[in-house]
């Protein structure tokens, strides 16, 4: 089946610019995360869905940093007045049961590059 | 969240076994422990889990400690397709328990 996809795969903007980053989940899953990956870095949570509501957004860096996921399925990732720090791969990832659940398997997509020029 | 601790990077050989580290001395009881692999350009994938006891699946083993400090992540027979970044990570059964805490990992080199 369909795994978890995230669009755009690269993503090039300015300094100051607005960018939103999406990211489509397994069907049916009902935990979605975002983590965000520099290079040669481990990935760095960001924040966690439990259907519509974020369960937990404690690793956003700051209030520039905003996602929702208003359907329970579809997340998207926004990200206001782009800095040069901010330049990294969004992953995303999803899984099927209770958010939290500490034996839960979590799929990633491919990850979003951003580059903030 | 407890920390997890790796080497920076390990070689081996195609077709021979590897033993991947995993240091956890502040695991708790209820944390379990997983390992993913992120191949280059491309997201983390899920490898294998367990709690206390030894794990097989068709990827790999995890060898549990019997205090739960430290663990093992063993390849059987490394093929030049296993080289990636490889993470040892605790998940609790908490309220931050959606949430992964990833190291840097450790880089797995095959040489042919």
């Amino acid at each position: 089946g369909a795994g978890v996809s995230q669009t755009p795969s690269n993503k090039v903007t300015e300094k100051g610019k607005y960018v939103e980053l999406r990211c489509d989940p397994i069907s049916g899953h009902t935990a979605l995360y975002w983590y965000r990956q520099s290079l040669g870095q481990g990935p760095e949570f960001l924040i966690y869905f439990q259907g519509t509501g974020a369960a937990d957004d404690s690793g956003l860096p700051n209030d520039r940093f905003f996602a929702v996921r208003p359907e329970g399925s579809v997340s998207t990732l926004k990200i206001q007045r782009t800095e040069r720090g901010d330049s990294a791969v969004y992953l995303c990832a999803s899984s099927s049961g209770l958010a939290g659940g500490p034996s839960e398997t979590q799929y990633f997509g491919p990850g979003t590059r951003l580059l903030v020029l | 969240d407890a920390k997890t601790t790796q080497p920076n990077s390990m070689e081996s050989n195609e077709e021979e076994p590897v033993h991947l580290p995993c240091n956890h001395s502040t695991i708790s009881g209820t944390d379990y422990i997983h390992w993913y692999r992120q191949l280059p350009s491309q997201g983390p994938e899920y490898v294998i889990h367990g709690l206390t006891s030894n794990v097989n699946n068709r990827m790999a083993s995890l060898a549990i400690a019997e205090d739960r400090k430290s663990s093992t992540l063993i390849l059987h027979r490394a093929t030049l397709r296993d080289a990636a970044v490889y993470y040892c990570i605790l998940r609790a059964y908490n309220t931050n328990a959606g949430k992964s805490t990833f190291g840097d990992g450790t880089t797995l080199t095959v040489k042919p």
